[in-house]
């Protein structure tokens, strides 16, 4: 079975500090993994995908296989990045999601 | 351009109501899903399609059925709304090869009174 899981729901950070959003994962093969991003009254969008390895709005993530995590970073937190962050992980023909984890930046 | 779409944005119903959520895209996807999400919550499949003719049931259980008659096209019915089918449903598609991700559409809240 395939799983993903996102053990915050809620970071509240300053804007300029660094932010990590944690998602590990279970999957007995080899998985695509991707990072969605839901604004307030706006449609889920990708944010990055694992094989692209990009940077998209200052944030990165990188796969470890061995950790089975897939975390998302970025060094300077902005007030527009406030959002709920979705770990995907497609796997069988399906895309399992995360929990989500809310993030808030204040100024 | 290519987008998926979801009608109406929002609905309330009474119980007991027929109901059928559209969905459509022109991404010329094969794959579509059905997920049903809580505000602020996790998103959980319902259904999903790999194609014409084909539909599965998803991850979490639910009495709502769905078809796929034409590829852009991908209806979820409910014969008789409860109070308990309130929720955000989430229409998506996906392409087998090539940018594999997930685009979704702007989603269908339905509150059953």
């Amino acid at each position: 079975a395939q799983r993903v899981t996102q053990p915050e729901k809620l970071l509240s950070v300053f804007k300029g500090a660094p932010v990590e959003l944690k998602c590990n994962y279970s999957y007995s093969g080899s998985p695509e993994l991707f990072w969605y991003v839901q604004y307030s009254r706006q449609r889920l969008q990708l944010l990055l995908r694992h094989i692209s390895r990009e940077s998209i709005k200052g944030f990165t993530a990188d796969l470890n296989k061995g950790e089975t995590s897939f975390h998302l970073k970025k060094p300077f937190a902005q007030e527009e990045d406030s959002a709920m962050y979705y770990c995907a992980l497609r796997g069988w023909g399906k895309f399992q999601f995360g929990a989500g984890t809310q993030v808030v930046v204040t100024p | 351009e290519a987008d998926i779409y979801q009608t109406p944005r929002y609905l309330v119903i009474g119980t007991g109501k027929k109901i059928t959520l559209e969905c459509s895209q022109t991404m010329g996807h094969d794959k579509m899903y059905w997920y049903q999400q809580d505000p602020g919550m996790e998103l959980h499949l319902i259904h999903y399609s790999y194609g014409v003719n084909s539909t599965e049931k998803g991850d979490l259980s639910s009495e709502s059925t769905v078809s796929r008659i034409r590829t852009e096209h991908f209806p979820l019915t409910l014969e008789s709304a409860r109070p308990s089918h309130t929720s955000q449903y989430l229409c998506a598609s996906s392409a087998y090869q090539g940018a594999t991700e997930a685009f979704f559409g702007q989603g269908t809240r339905l509150t059953v009174v």
